[in-house]
């Protein structure tokens, strides 16, 4: 059973550049989130797909926009790199409709993003 | 404020040792409440759900107490290998899947 994957694992980008990172759910789940992890701290929602739409965002630029696709998988943009935007970028995985209090999400390995 | 508040450490334990870990949140509608556990460079992974009427997982105990909005871990017998970020974590009914993290805190457990 293939867990959650992303690519790529590690990117180096410019300030100003545009980028692109890409997640696969766990098999059988059909909602993706993307979290934002920088050095030091807790990770940070950025927003979640289902059914191919964004269904809740987080506190970011709308520099950042997302994708999902009809297979579930994922993409997460970033236009205009800033340097804050170096950090790691975390996607999970889950099942919508199961019971809250049993929620789960798994997440991938994460993609490092270095701007400089 | 952060919603969610955790001492970032670092815990420096000798192996053996008894551990506890607090964190505490600031929105009362809070209704999920987690412990994930994240190794250096890794992704989080769930260690365990926390309920009002605490739970126990081996060498591991969460209590979760809603009056006070406080969440704890206590973590027995002190493996090398429990070494690693502990992530105190919530969730609102109505964000439907939206995970709050708190800054994690970091233990080092020593030989």
């Amino acid at each position: 059973d293939a867990g959650v994957t992303q690519s790529p694992t590690h990117l180096i980008k410019t300030r100003g550049q545009q980028v692109t990172l890409r997640c696969s759910p766990k098999s059988g789940h059909d909602t993706v989130s993307w979290y934002q992890q920088a050095l030091g701290q807790g990770p940070q929602f950025i927003f979640q797909y289902y059914e191919e739409e964004e269904r809740q965002r987080g506190n970011f630029p709308d520099r950042f926009s997302g994708h999902q696709f009809p297979n579930y998988s994922s993409e997460l943009n970033v236009n205009a790199l800033l340097l804050g935007d170096s950090a790691l970028y975390l996607c999970a995985s889950s099942l919508d409709g199961i019971p809250v209090v049993s929620y789960e999400q798994y997440f991938g390995p994460g993609t490092r993003l270095t701007v400089t | 404020r952060k919603e969610v508040e955790q001492d970032p450490g670092p815990f420096n334990v000798p192996e053996g040792a008894t551990v506890a870990f607090n964190c505490t949140y600031s929105n009362s509608a809070s209704q999920s409440f987690f412990w994930y556990r994240q190794d250096c460079r890794k992704e989080p992974k769930l260690l365990m759900s926390v309920y009002s009427s605490g739970n126990e997982d081996g060498r591991f105990t969460a209590q979760l107490n809603r009056a006070s909005q406080y969440i704890s871990l206590l973590i027995r017998d002190s493996k090398l290998s429990d070494s690693a970020t502990y992530l105190c974590v919530v969730s609102r009914v109505s964000n439907t899947g939206k995970l709050i993290f708190g800054q994690g805190t970091t233990l080092q457990v020593k030989p």
